[in-house]
């Protein structure tokens, strides 16, 4: 299985600044006959389901604002918030769908500082 | 606007079937640009994919789970199904049922989701 390890497990950022996550995969989610990083980031807010942010490592789905950034290639990506505000505070999961199972990360909690 | 809604019970003993049921609304289970799948959410723990279902029927499950669950489509009803058979405490979970963006032939990005339903497997 690919394992999804993503870093921090938890960080607290002031209102308006910038957080960033990690998330490495054990091998590369890369898909080179069509170049495509089977990659997914995932909000997940208290008592809520997940919510599809950013498919294919950078491509933000409609709706989702443009201060959440995916970036990255192969093995290694990051999703980026910048300008925090209060109703960004969740658990943010990455998903590789490359192979199966489609695994994912272990979550990491953003909080206000 | 696109609705998922699991149900089904909420208690299962150990060593008996997990069935679970997922209603849409705002599409059609026959939509050939879309899967429907399950995944879940252990209490405390991270997500894990189940496995998906394509209008056609052909099934994807994950290869850990793939000898105790059956997804299944019942498009007259637009619902589809999950059954977990032998199920033991590390059944228990917190089970969506979503919508899956596909890609050459598989169910990929989960885009819409259930609210989702605790299921406890306890004697």
């Amino acid at each position: 299985d690919f394992v999804m390890t993503q870093s921090p497990d938890s960080l607290a950022v002031s209102l308006g600044e910038r957080a960033t996550i990690s998330c490495k995969s054990s091998q590369s989610v890369l898909y080179s006959p069509n170049n495509k990083n089977y990659l997914a980031w995932y909000q997940q807010k208290p008592g809520q389901p997940p919510k599809l942010l950013i498919s294919w490592a950078s491509i933000r789905e409609s709706g989702v604002p443009d201060r959440f950034s995916g970036s990255g290639s192969g093995t290694d990506f990051t999703l980026t918030i910048s300008d925090l505000q209060a109703e960004d505070v969740a658990v943010y999961h990455c998903q590789q769908c490359l192979n199966n199972p489609f695994t994912f990360g272990q979550g990491t909690k953003v909080e206000i500082k | 606007q696109l609705l998922l809604q699991e149900s089904g019970p909420r208690l299962v003993k150990p060593s008996e079937t997990l069935s679970l049921t997922c209603t849409v609304s705002g599409d059609s289970l026959t939509n050939s640009d879309f899967f429907w799948g399950w995944l879940r959410q252990p209490p405390g723990k991270g997500l894990e994919w189940i496995g998906g279902i394509y209008y056609s029927r052909t099934t994807f499950y994950n290869p850990s789970l793939k000898s105790r669950i059956t997804i299944s489509l019942d498009t007259s009803k637009n619902q589809f199904s999950l059954k977990v058979n032998s199920v033991t405490a590390a059944d228990t979970a917190l089970y969506y049922c979503a919508r899956h963006i596909g890609d050459s032939g598989w169910p990929r990005f989960s885009d819409y989701w259930g609210q989702g339903i605790l299921v406890t497997v306890s004697s």
